[in-house]
């Protein structure tokens, strides 16, 4: 059965903090992986991953991909209350259509 | 560019009601989705249109039907709604290249927000 896991599944952290999220994997066929970040509404696209070691990166935010070991973090630096959110991560695998398999999300709060 | 929309955005029902949810893109993408988001659960797929003229199941099907209109337009529709049902429920879309990996990302709607009651 195709897995994602992420971990922490929340955190406090002040701001200005540098925080790094994790997922792991285990899906057949696996495509690609991305990251969406989910405040109260739809969710919102930041990256997606496709080969091991190459890191992306969107100003404070950036992530990395390890395909033999199936995982990926996400790392944001200098946070920010305004990066207080719900992180996704998900799995693309092989098929007719785009098919993602959702982790249950980590949620950060990012205090004063 | 509208996106991804979807009506209505709150609905309450009562178990055994039937009702449609209507999601539309204005992208000219090809593939559409339906998930649902529950408390803990992450995202969930119900069901997926690869193209026009085709759907196929995911995660969660039971319970729900689809329609795939035309491009633009998928439906989902709730028969006989039931508590297990309350959730929200988000419609997204994606080109979907066989090889283009980076065309894949899929675009989210703002969600309608389900009670049965």
């Amino acid at each position: 059965e195709d897995k994602v896991v992420q971990s922490p599944l929340s955190l406090v952290v002040h701001e200005g903090d540098t925080v790094t999220l994790n997922c792991s994997y285990e899906v057949t066929n696996f495509r690609s992986l991305l990251w969406y970040k989910q405040e109260k509404k739809a969710p919102t696209f930041l990256f997606m991953l496709t080969s091991s070691g190459i890191e992306k990166k969107s100003g404070r935010l950036s992530s990395i991909l390890d395909k033999k070991e199936l995982f990926s973090i996400l790392n944001i630096t200098a946070t920010q209350t305004g990066d207080s959110a719900v992180y996704l991560c998900a799995v693309d695998y092989t098929g007719t259509a785009s098919k993602l398999t959702f982790g249950t999300g980590t949620r950060l709060q990012v205090t004063l | 560019n509208a996106g991804v929309t979807q009506t209505p955005k709150f609905q309450v029902l009562k178990t055994g009601q039937s009702m449609t949810l209507q999601c539309a893109q204005d992208m000219n993408h090809n593939s559409m989705y339906w998930y649902r988001q529950d408390p803990g659960m992450g995202l969930r797929l119900i069901y997926y249109s690869a193209s026009e003229g085709t759907t196929d199941k995911g995660e969660v099907p039971n319970g729900y039907n689809v329609s795939r209109l035309n491009k633009r337009e998928f439906s989902l529709r709730l028969e006989s709604a039931a508590p297990s049902q309350t959730s929200v429920y988000f419609c997204a879309s994606s080109v979907t290249h066989p090889t283009r990996l980076s065309y894949n990302e899929q675009f989210f709607g703002p969600g309608t927000r389900l009670t049965v009651l």
